[in-house]
């Protein structure tokens, strides 16, 4: 298995709601990322997780927080968001940390966010 | 912080055309790689280049990392409708480093 797999692919989510992003790997990587995307724009990091630890937090909003329940899932948290949080949520992985470099990152096919 | 330059932004060539693609940062990098990215997907990885002039051919697609490894190249033979998305160069500053630096991308339009 050489994939990043995001659900869902899609969410309309209110200012007032409360919903999460799931990503799972089964490359056995140790490294994960969340990313934001605006459109026409590249990727932007948010959160680096590694060995399921919190090791880079990019001064993100709280809105957004960050899970890692195991090595092969990584979640993203999310409550009270603004309209201008719409964007594309990528995660990515890496064998290991400081790796990617090298490797690359392997990433999913996001998750497409829209905030009304 | 360190930043990776793309040129151009847009370009939009027709199908058999040559292309070039450039990444131009002031810094050093340890490692440089090329991702291309299609509509509602992730960036794909192409290829990494770690060696200042180092150069790779993936098919009709060749890099190249400068010699003083502050810079890259991608340059597409005969363009296909197929190469369609945004091309992003993305470096590492050191290795061992937990981040990536992405540059500015480039969206590639072939028309048929």
């Amino acid at each position: 298995d050489t994939e990043v797999t995001q659900t869902p692919k899609h969410l309309v989510m209110g200012m007032t709601n409360k919903k999460s992003l799931k990503c799972e790997q089964h490359m056995g990587h140790r490294a994960m990322y969340w990313y934001k995307q605006k459109a026409k724009k590249p990727p932007e990091l948010m959160f680096v997780y590694s060995y399921e630890k919190l090791s880079i937090n990019e001064s993100v909003p709280s809105r957004f927080s960050p899970e890692c329940p195991n090595s092969s899932l990584l979640n993203l948290h999310l409550h009270a968001l603004q309209p201008e949080d719409s964007a594309l949520y990528l995660c990515a992985s890496s064998p290991s940390p400081g790796t990617g470099g090298f490797y690359g990152y392997t990433f999913g096919s996001g998750t497409r966010l829209t905030v009304v | 912080t360190q930043l990776l330059e793309q040129s151009p932004q847009f370009l939009s060539i027709q199908e058999g055309e040559n292309l070039t693609v450039y990444c131009n940062s002031s810094s050093v990098f340890s490692s440089l790689q090329w991702y291309r990215q299609e509509p509602g997907e992730g960036p794909v990885l192409l290829v990494t280049v770690v060696t200042g002039g180092e150069v790779k051919k993936l098919k009709r697609l060749t890099f190249q990392f400068g010699d003083a490894r502050k810079d890259s190249s991608l340059h597409i033979t005969a363009a296909q409708p197929g190469d369609t998305g945004l091309y992003l160069c993305a470096g590492d500053p050191r290795r061992g480093n937990e981040k990536l630096t992405f540059g500015t991308g480039t969206r590639l339009t072939i028309i048929p």
